[in-house]
C-alpha cells in the first residue's frame, strides 16, 4: 500500500523568507514516481514537478527546489523568498508502477500562508 | 482553452436528488481519472479509464456512483440517491501515457453540496 505523509498541516512565513515542506513517502514498489502540486484558493491542483525513483538529482526551477533522498523516502520541497503569490495548499504526491494505473496518492497537504 | 474542463462548477442538492458531472479531458489524453477532496484532505482517487474503458474503481465509489466515457471522450460522474457525506470536490484529471508515472493534468473541480 502507498502512502504519503505531510506532517505540517499550516506554515506561516513572512514574505521574503524560505519554506520548506516536508514530504515521507511509503512504498514496497522499486520503481515509483513522485509529484508534487499546488492548489491555490481558487481549487485548480497545478503540476509542479514529477520524479522517478532512480533520478535522485535535486532540481531547482526559479524559485522551487526540491530535494530527493530515496535513503530516507523524503521527497522535499523549498520556495526560496517566499511571496504572496506562493500562498495556497501545496500536495506530495506517490504513483506505484505497479499498480498499473498510475493512481495518485496524496498526502494531507501543507497550507502554506506567506504574510506581506 | 485547452485544459481539463468540468461542469458544472459548483451544484447544490437536496439529499436524495440525482447530480450528473462532466469532465472534459485535454483532447489527446486518453487516461481519465476521477478524485475526491473532503475539506483538509488530499484528493482520493475513485476511478480511472483509458479510453472508453472503466479499469479500475476505487472502494470508495459505492453502487450510489456511476462513471462513464463514452467513445473515450468526455466523462460523466453520476451519484444516485445523493447523501450528505457526499458533499466534496470532485476533481477529474487526465493524462497521456509515458510509460509510467503518467502526469496527471487536473481540471477546476465541481464541487457539491448536499443539502
Amino acid at each position: 500500500a502507498q502512502k504519503v505523509t505531510q506532517a505540517q498541516t499550516e506554515i506561516s512565513v513572512v514574505e521574503k523568507e524560505d519554506v520548506t515542506l516536508d514530504c515521507v513517502y511509503e512504498t514496497r514498489d522499486t520503481t515509483y514516481y513522485l509529484f508534487w502540486y499546488k492548489q491555490p484558493p481558487s481549487g485548480e491542483l497545478v503540476f509542479l514537478i514529477r520524479r522517478n525513483s532512480f533520478d535522485e538529482q535535486n532540481e531547482i526551477s526559479g524559485r522551487y527546489s526540491w530535494n530527493f533522498q530515496k535513503s530516507t523516502s523524503s521527497f522535499n520541497f523549498t520556495i526560496t523568498a517566499s511571496q504572496v503569490v506562493d500562498s495556497a495548499v501545496y500536495f506530495c504526491a506517490l504513483s506505484e508502477a505497479m499498480s498499473g494505473n498510475n493512481r495518485l496518492a496524496f498526502g494531507k497537504g501543507n497550507q502554506v500562508v506567506v504574510i506581506p | 482553452d485547452t485544459g481539463v474542463s468540468q461542469d458544472p462548477r459548483h451544484k447544490i442538492t437536496k439529499r436524495g436528488q440525482n447530480v450528473t458531472f462532466r469532465c472534459d479531458p485535454i483532447s489527446e489524453h486518453n487516461r481519465l481519472y476521477w478524485y475526491r477532496q473532503t475539506l483538509g484532505q488530499g484528493p482520493e482517487f475513485l476511478t480511472y479509464f483509458q479510453n472508453e474503458a472503466q479499469l479500475e474503481k476505487s472502494r470508495l465509489l459505492s453502487d450510489r456512483f456511476s462513471a462513464e466515457r463514452p467513445k473515450g471522450s468526455f466523462s460523466t460522474l453520476e451519484i444516485q440517491r445523493t447523501e450528505q457525506g457526499d458533499s466534496a470536490m470532485y476533481l477529474c484529471a487526465s493524462a497521456q501515457p509515458t510509460g509510467g508515472g503518467d502526469t496527471q493534468y487536473f481540471g477546476p473541480g465541481t464541487r457539491l453540496t448536499v443539502l
